[in-house]
């Protein structure tokens, strides 16, 4: 079954360290792969996207994702963090065929503490 | 312009009392997704409609009855509420690009059945 998995359910990290959510996904021929942040209570805010092209994708407020099909895996990564960072990210994927078939995995709260 | 927005902002039911969660998109999107986030959960997809006049059923649609009333508005009806339905629900909107579509998110309803 499609499936996506977050490994971890909580990253906690100091303020100006670097930070890296993991994200697995199923292996399928084509997929498109979503990161989005919600900050608290909020709705979803689009991070970046990777839907062809070059395998490191950049995203708002200095967010990062590399595509690597080997491995299976979109991890998002931070050089350095700021407070301001606190929030749950989610990662999406589609795989594919026709609509409404947008798959999210269970969410990361970053805590970042000064 | 003000994207994705959804009305109530919180509501507070008893059982087996009926409500309607309102959501309206001014960016004359085709697509619009009504979710339910359950914490450790992610996002499960109830109902989408993929343009007006349309609408199909996603992971969890038992409970709940939708609505495409035009282009802009999608509603959710939960017809005779129950504690289970208790979630943060939140609607969004995409630019139909199928399985590279990018949705847009509003802010949410909190609904807490009793």
């Amino acid at each position: 079954a499609q499936s996506v998995t977050q490994l971890d359910s909580q990253v906690p990290v100091f303020e100006e360290a670097p930070v890296e959510l993991r994200c697995n996904y199923s292996s399928s021929v084509s997929v498109y792969l979503f990161w989005y942040v919600q900050y608290p209570n909020q709705g979803l805010q689009l991070l970046l996207k990777y839907l062809s092209g070059s395998t490191l994708v950049k995203g708002i407020n200095g967010f990062e994702a590399e595509f690597n099909k080997s491995q299976t895996s979109f991890h998002l990564r931070k050089p350095s963090v700021h407070i301001s960072d606190t929030a749950e990210y989610f990662c999406a994927v589609n795989y594919g065929g026709s609509q409404g078939n947008l798959i999210f995995g269970k969410g990361t709260k970053l805590s970042v503490k000064p | 312009n003000a994207g994705v927005t959804q009305t109530p902002k919180f509501q507070v039911l008893k059982t087996g009392q009926s409500m309607t969660l309102q959501c309206a998109q001014d960016m004359n999107h085709n697509s619009m997704y009504w979710y339910r986030q359950d914490p450790g959960m992610g996002l499960r997809l109830i109902y989408y409609s993929a343009s007006e006049g349309t609408t199909d059923k996603g992971e969890v649609p038992n409970g709940y009855n939708v609505s495409r009333l035009n282009k802009r508005e999608f509603s959710l009806r939960l017809e005779s509420a129950a504690p289970s339905q208790t979630s943060v629900y939140f609607c969004a909107s995409s630019d139909g690009q199928g399985a590279r579509e990018t949705q847009y998110f509003g802010p949410g309803t909190r609904l807490l059945v009793l």
